[in-house]
C-alpha cells in the first residue's frame, strides 16, 4: 500500500524558515517523480514543486510564487521527500500536501499524503 | 501559464442525478488532464488522468472526456459519497495549474 505522511508542519514568523518532510512507503520511492501541493484555508490547491528522479539528475520546478524560497530535495535511500520553505509570508499559510506521480515525463499525481498544516503569523 | 476554468463553481443535485463539471484549459493540452475529488478536512484522492482514464480502484460511475481545451467529468448516478468539491489539474506544461475548484452539494 502506498503510504505518504507529512510532517515538519507547524507555526512560524513570518520571515522565517521551516522543513517539511514527507515519508514514502509501499513503493520504489526511487522511480518516481514527487510533488508538493498547498492549500490555503478556504482556498483551492495550488502546485508548489516537482522534483525529478535520479536519471533526470533530480531536477526541480517551482510555482512562481515560491521559487527563490522554497527548495525541493529528495533522498532515495531513506525514501523521503522534502521542502524548504525560507523568507516566509503570511500567504504561506497553508495545508501542504506529499504528492507522487505516477511516473516520469507528463505525469499526474496518483496518491496524496494526509496534509501537515504551515501557519505564518507573528 | 495555463489557466484552467471550471465551471460551474458549486451545483447542488439529488442523489441519483447525472453530474457533468465543465474544465477548460487557456490553450491547448491535448490529453493532459487529471480530475481529482477533495472531501472537508481530506487530501485530495485521484480520480481521472489522461483526461479519461481511471485511476485504479475508482468506481465506473466517474468518466472523463476531452481533448485540446474543453474537458469533462461525469458521474452518473450521485451518491452520498459524492457530495465533494473536484478539481482538474493541467499537467503539459510548468507550472502545473489547477481549476478552481466545483463544490457538488446535497440538494
Amino acid at each position: 500500500e502506498v503510504q505518504l505522511v507529512e510532517s515538519g508542519g507547524g507555526l512560524v514568523q513570518p520571515g522565517g524558515s521551516l522543513r517539511l518532510s514527507c515519508a514514502a512507503s509501499g513503493f520504489t520511492f526511487s522511480d518516481h517523480y514527487m510533488d508538493w501541493v498547498r492549500q490555503a484555508p478556504g482556498k483551492g490547491l495550488e502546485w508548489v514543486g516537482r522534483t525529478r528522479m535520479k536519471a533526470n539528475s533530480y531536477t526541480t520546478e517551482y510555482a512562481a510564487s515560491v521559487k527563490g524560497r522554497f527548495t525541493i530535495s529528495r533522498d532515495d535511500s531513506k525514501n523521503s521527500l522534502y521542502l524548504q520553505m525560507n523568507s516566509l509570508k503570511t500567504e504561506d499559510t497553508a495545508v501542504y500536501f506529499c504528492a507522487r506521480d505516477r511516473g516520469g515525463s507528463f505525469s499526474e499525481i496518483d496518491y496524496w499524503g494526509q496534509g501537515t498544516l504551515v501557519t505564518v503569523s507573528s | 501559464d495555463i489557466q484552467m476554468t471550471q465551471s460551474p463553481s458549486s451545483l447542488s443535485a439529488s442523489v441519483g442525478d447525472r453530474v457533468t463539471i465543465t474544465c477548460r484549459a487557456s490553450q491547448g493540452i491535448s490529453n493532459y488532464l487529471a480530475w481529482f475529488q477533495q472531501k472537508p478536512g481530506k487530501a485530495p484522492k485521484s480520480l481521472i488522468y489522461a483526461a479519461s482514464s481511471l485511476q485504479s480502484g475508482v468506481p465506473s460511475k466517474f468518466s472523463g472526456s476531452g481533448s485540446g481545451t474543453d474537458f469533462t467529468l461525469t458521474i452518473s448516478s450521485l451518491q452520498p459519497e459524492d457530495f465533494a468539491t473536484y478539481y482538474c489539474q493541467q499537467y503539459k506544461s510548468y507550472p502545473l495549474t489547477f481549476g478552481g475548484g466545483t463544490k457538488v452539494e446535497i440538494k
